[in-house]
């Protein structure tokens, strides 16, 4: 099972939106509802940001909002503040092992 | 408040054993299935196995099967992973998390290296 795709970058200025993509394939993130993202400070453990495609946990900003189209699902941050500097996982369960995430996407706020 | 500790992280030789914990405490641990997953330094997330509330089904990613066995022990709230044969590759923090991966641990870290 290969790693969904991130873009290994995204940046932004403080109060923009900035969108990060998660592709994978009909046999992941095409065929699931349970595609996560997650939020990880360096050297902190991963925070869920969203989970079942769009979902927020209790206490989660909602300047965090995910979504999915065909393979690719999407985590967009609006109104980026400093604290959103971060690395970001997406995960989706998948046909042949129960889980699988992409390989991160490091959010710069400029 | 709902918590995980990993604990039993080291160094280890190739070869060698190691067994993690994972302390459970402010929820039902028996209600939940939960999953190990593990980051090498400077590289992404990874799953590595899973098990059933009660035991009773275990997966692992393909890398690990066969080396590592996941076990949990409700009365105890606690969560396990042995790992034989360990390899410079697992080199990694493994962390435990409940469910869906929404509670995780702080990790804990095991070197493999001669």
């Amino acid at each position: 099972q290969s790693a969904l795709t991130q873009p290994a970058s995204v940046s932004g200025s403080p109060g923009q939106s900035i969108t990060i993509s998660c592709t994978g394939t009909s046999s992941d993130v095409g065929t699931s509802n349970y595609v996560s993202w997650y939020q990880q400070h360096p050297g902190r453990a991963p925070k869920l940001m969203i989970y079942d495609v769009s979902n927020r946990p209790s206490g989660v900003s909602n300047r965090f909002s995910g979504s999915k189209s065909g393979n690719t699902a999407s985590l967009t941050i609006s109104g980026l503040r400093a604290e959103d500097e971060a690395d970001y996982y997406c995960c989706s369960s998948t046909s042949s092992s129960p889980y699988v995430f992409g390989t991160g996407t490091e959010v710069t706020v400029l | 408040e709902v918590q995980l500790v990993e604990s039993g992280g080291g160094l280890v030789q190739p070869g060698g054993s190691l067994r993690l914990s994972c302390a459970a405490s402010g929820f039902t641990f028996g209600s939940y299935w939960m999953s190990w997953l593990r980051q090498a330094p400077g590289k992404g997330l990874e799953w590595v196995a899973n098990i059933k509330e009660d035991g009773t089904k275990k997966y692992y990613v393909g890398s690990v099967k066969g080396r590592f066995t996941i076990s949990r022990d409700n009365a105890k709230n606690s969560l396990y992973l042995q790992m034989n044969s360990l390899r410079a590759e697992d080199t990694a923090v493994y962390y435990c998390a409940r469910d869906a991966f929404d509670v995780w641990g702080q990790g804990t870290m095991v070197t493999v290296s001669s």
